[in-house]
């Protein structure tokens, strides 16, 4: 069983719409928890950062972390079809040594005007 | 523009060869981390260096090697390359060691 598991769809919604991304974990030393967007052959950007349990707001975008069920969620907003493209959420201990990141398989996400 | 800088781009070599692929951190950062992307396997870690010292390894193959040097620039290199190697190889940095980690453009590498 993977540490880290992703739907890796493919998902496709329409424009506007709000958008669900999830990930589950098994390693209860993760503390801290991050999603990045990957355009096809470019690297991993960086999109929201979070350290344990609760909410982070950015914008559109808004990152959940439930450790009790070692469960995180990515929600988009009003989706643009810029936001076409493969979310990988990734994990990491923190701790000296385990600063690592975990990642997901990546959900593609396809946004259609 | 993350900051972190990768070269070369491409890399299309053959089995049996040795490459070397650069990474250039971000200003101010001491952490260095490299990651594999393939298809089947996902993003992988291989290796961490920390200011010049190897921090953590996670599942590199011992053909493959890695250095930080005093200018914090690091070098991956792999040898005796395997058709198997061919994949996205990142590079990200830190400031320290759990802060946010910022991916360069990656080096895509092919081997025939």
């Amino acid at each position: 069983q993977k540490e880290v598991e992703q739907d890796p769809g493919p998902l496709s919604v329409p424009e506007g719409a709000i958008v669900s991304l999830n990930c589950t974990y098994s390693n209860s030393a993760f503390q801290y928890f991050m999603w990045y967007r990957q355009y096809s052959r470019k690297g991993p950007e960086l999109l929201m950062y979070t350290y344990s349990s609760g909410n982070k707001e950015d914008g559109r975008f808004t990152a959940q972390v439930d450790k009790s069920s070692k469960y995180i969620s990515l929600f988009i907003r009003d989706s643009q079809p810029s936001d076409s493209a493969t979310y990988l959420c990734a994990m990491s201990g923190g701790n000296f040594g385990n600063e690592k990141l975990t990642f997901g398989t990546g959900t593609r996400l396809t946004i259609i005007p | 523009d993350s900051g972190v800088t990768q070269t070369p781009k491409h890399l299309i070599t053959a089995t049996g060869q040795r490459v070397t692929l650069r990474c250039s951190p971000r200003s101010g950062d001491l952490s260095v981390y490299w990651y594999q992307q393939s298809l089947d396997q996902g993003l992988q870690f291989l290796i961490q260096y920390y200011n010049g010292e190897e921090r953590a390894k996670g599942n590199i193959l011992e053909r493959f090697s890695a250095q930080q040097f005093p200018d914090l620039h690091s070098e991956l290199n792999l040898s005796s390359l395997e058709l198997g190697d061919s994949a996205l190889y990142f590079c990200a940095s830190s400031l320290r060691g759990a802060d946010t980690q910022y991916f360069g453009p990656g080096t895509r590498l092919t081997v025939l």
